[in-house]
């Protein structure tokens, strides 16, 4: 069984400041997603890693993916309230199933 | 254009009651996935389609859960004999397919079972 763990569990921070929150796993990952869900609604989706070692930056938001596939970050500068959210990783297993595994998430807190 | 809708989008039942729990995709998306997810936790798979077919069906918890899908768009979670233990937001998300794999959720059921 494939799981993923994300640390912090939780992370309350004040405006401006710099996070970087972390999904890990001991299973290799074909792609790996991140994903920001706000309270009653479903997950949206900031951005899909593919290759081992790929970076991606979203504005202030910037994606790493493990050059083994199993682990990947996400880095937030200069936080603003906006960004307050459940950030959820979800990988694709191995052999390009569509049984996504997803983590339990890190409930961020940006205080004005 | 209109994202992934849910219906309904609270439900209350009794323990033993039978559900159905609706989900429209984006038009156009062929692939549809089934999510469960408690509080505190993610999502937790259930099921995907590829068209009408349930390609993998390996997250359904037990026998009282069924989706069907039998148009290729509109899905439906049917849960017989509910439990308490299956209160959770049922989430639906659909995607274009492969390579994509980008997932568009809806809002979500919300099911308590008394």
């Amino acid at each position: 069984t494939q799981l993923l763990e994300q640390s912090p569990q939780f992370l309350s921070i004040q405006e401006g400041e710099n996070l970087t929150v972390y999904c890990n796993s001991s299973s290799v990952f074909s792609s790996l997603q991140w994903y920001r869900q706000e309270p009653g609604e479903g997950p949206v989706l900031l951005v899909t890693v593919v290759t081992g070692g790929e970076v991606k930056k979203l504005k202030r938001l910037t994606f790493q993916f493990g050059d083994a596939r199993k682990d990947s970050s996400l880095h937030i500068t200069a936080a603003q309230t906006g960004d307050t959210g459940l950030y959820l990783c979800a990988g694709a297993p191995d052999n390009y199933g569509q049984n996504f595994v997803f983590g339990p998430g890190t409930r961020l807190s940006v205080l004005p | 254009g209109a994202g992934v809708s849910q219906t309904p989008s609270n439900k209350v039942t009794e323990k033993g009651k039978y559900v159905e729990l609706r989900c429209d995709p984006i038009s156009g998306h062929t692939a549809l996935y089934w999510y469960r997810q408690s509080l505190g936790q993610g999502p937790e798979f259930l099921i995907y389609f590829q068209g009408t077919g349930a390609a993998d069906d390996s997250g359904l918890p037990n026998d009282r859960f069924f989706a069907v899908r039998p148009e290729g768009s509109v899905s439906t979670l049917k849960i017989q004999r509910t439990e308490r233990g299956d209160s959770a937001v049922y989430l639906c998300a659909s995607s274009r397919g492969l390579p994509y794999n980008e997932q568009f959720f809806g809002p979500g059921t919300r099911l308590t079972v008394l």
